[in-house]
């Protein structure tokens, strides 16, 4: 049972280099989520997708975009990468609201 | 606001004592209240959870108090141990489908329990 699985783990950046971060889950959840997590700090929510087809914009979505096109994936995409976007990318999902979110191994990015 | 204040920023506890972490909010509509528990280099994962209708709610050594009136919850790790020390966030989201169930995470707790 994979539960939510993240790629790449790592990975270094360019400013203004473009990448995707990949985010699949096999629980047939319908909530999913991509939080980012500062040194230090808490989990901040950037985009979220309460099933196929919908997302909506989190708490810091600037610079980020993301589809759904299937219950499994929720891809985040960075356009023109900037420093202040190095941190820890987690993706999350839920079965229902208000039960446990599942999270990933996390995407150390650094943006150089 | 959809702020979650969490204290303290980092926490040294005997191993046998007891952690207590604290966490505040500000919308009442809140009423889902997790506490997640992360390793390094691991994703959260959740420990325990109360929703609003109890004032406590204990799994093994863990024990959640919630005070609805004071809009504050916290956190009690029992007879701490070094398998313990991890970094420890509150949440809280609002129980609603058309609210997206978006959890608000406090800023995080490092507990190290020295043996």
């Amino acid at each position: 049972n994979a539960g939510v699985t993240q790629t790449p783990k790592f990975r270094i950046l360019k400013i203004g280099q473009s990448m995707t971060l990949q985010c699949t889950q096999d629980m047939n959840h319908n909530y999913m989520y991509w939080y980012r997590q500062d040194p230090g700090m808490g989990l901040k929510l950037i985009y979220y997708s309460v099933g196929a087809g919908i997302t909506d914009k989190g708490e810091v979505p600037n610079g980020y975009n993301v589809s759904r096109s299937t219950t499994e994936d929720f891809p985040l995409r960075l356009e023109l990468a900037a420093p202040s976007q190095t941190s820890v990318y987690f993706c999350a999902s839920i079965r229902h609201p208000g039960t446990e979110a599942f999270f990933g191994q996390g995407t150390r990015l650094t943006v150089v | 606001q959809q702020q979650v204040k969490q204290s303290p920023q980092s926490l040294i506890v005997q191993k046998g004592g007891i952690s207590i972490i604290n966490c505040a909010y500000e919308n009442t509509a809140f009423d889902y209240f997790p506490w997640y528990q992360q390793f390094p280099g691991k994703g959260p994962a959740l420990l325990i959870a109360i929703r609003p209708d109890v004032s406590e709610k204990k799994e093994g050594r863990f024990t959640i108090s919630f005070n609805k009136s004071a809009k504050q919850f916290s956190l009690h790790i029992m007879d701490s141990q070094p398998g313990d020390s991890a970094t420890y966030f509150c949440a809280a989201s609002m129980v609603l489908k058309a609210a997206g169930n978006k959890l608000t995470f406090g800023g995080g707790t490092r507990v190290l329990v020295k043996p």
